[in-house]
């Protein structure tokens, strides 16, 4: 079977890091996405990790670690406007093939 | 870059009656869609995946014959919700897949569909 598991929930506060774990059991694996959704948005496109190591980019970085089927993603100088959910997703085969998405980080940034 | 318009944002209707929910590629040719169910704080669970010139893969468990998907060209793919009750009202989003040097996947702005 397949299994990707996120923490349901998080809170921090603004200015704050904050890091976001997903772990994966999947029967193939060729890329991890991260994606944030606000409330009845669509999910947008964060990050992608195919190789092991720390992609970075501004205030987001992920990174992914395939033998441990592990990855983070991490946010920094946290804004109110992060509160949102935070989508972890594994592509299993080929490139042009959906995505499996775990259900998803819940992040409350206060002030 | 790539942009999946989807209507309409949200739909209500009777029991028993169908609902149409479009997504257009506008930039660029989709061969392939995506389309997923997600319930509230539940994750995007794939229903199926539709394929332009062939038949739509369905995952298990999902109703062909109550979700119609029908790709009927490079840019458009349509869910069609048959005789729809109480239970499929839920969140519908379509994605195209990655392509050229964009690595992420388009999603639609998504469907609020209310059956009543």
């Amino acid at each position: 079977g397949q299994n990707i598991d996120q923490p349901t929930e998080m809170t921090a506060t603004e200015g704050a890091i904050v890091q976001i774990n997903c772990t994966y059991q999947t029967s193939g694996f060729n890329g991890l996405f991260w994606y944030q959704q606000h409330a009845g948005e669509a999910p947008t496109f964060l990050s992608y990790n195919v190789l092991d190591g720390l992609e970075e980019k501004g205030r987001f970085s992920s990174f992914l670690s395939r033998s441990k089927g592990y990855s983070y993603l991490l946010l920094k100088e946290l804004q109110m406007k992060d509160s949102a959910s935070y989508l972890c997703a594994v592509r299993q085969n080929q490139a042009g093939t959906a995505l499996i998405f775990g259900k998803g980080t819940t992040l409350s940034v206060s002030s | 870059g790539a942009v999946v318009s989807q209507h309409p944002s949200w739909v209500i209707c009777k029991s028993g009656t169908s609902v149409k929910i479009e997504c257009r590629s506008l930039d660029f040719q989709a061969t392939t869609m995506f389309w997923y169910r997600q319930f509230p704080k539940q994750s995007l669970m794939l229903m199926a995946t539709s394929n332009e010139g062939s038949k739509a893969t369905y995952e298990q468990g999902v109703e062909k014959d109550k979700f119609l998907i029908n790709h009927a060209s490079l840019t458009l793919s349509t869910l069609t919700v048959t005789s729809a009750h109480p239970e499929d009202s839920s969140f519908y989003i379509c994605s195209a897949p990655p392509f050229g040097r964009i690595y992420g996947y388009t999603f639609g702005s998504g469907t609020r569909l209310t059956v009543v």
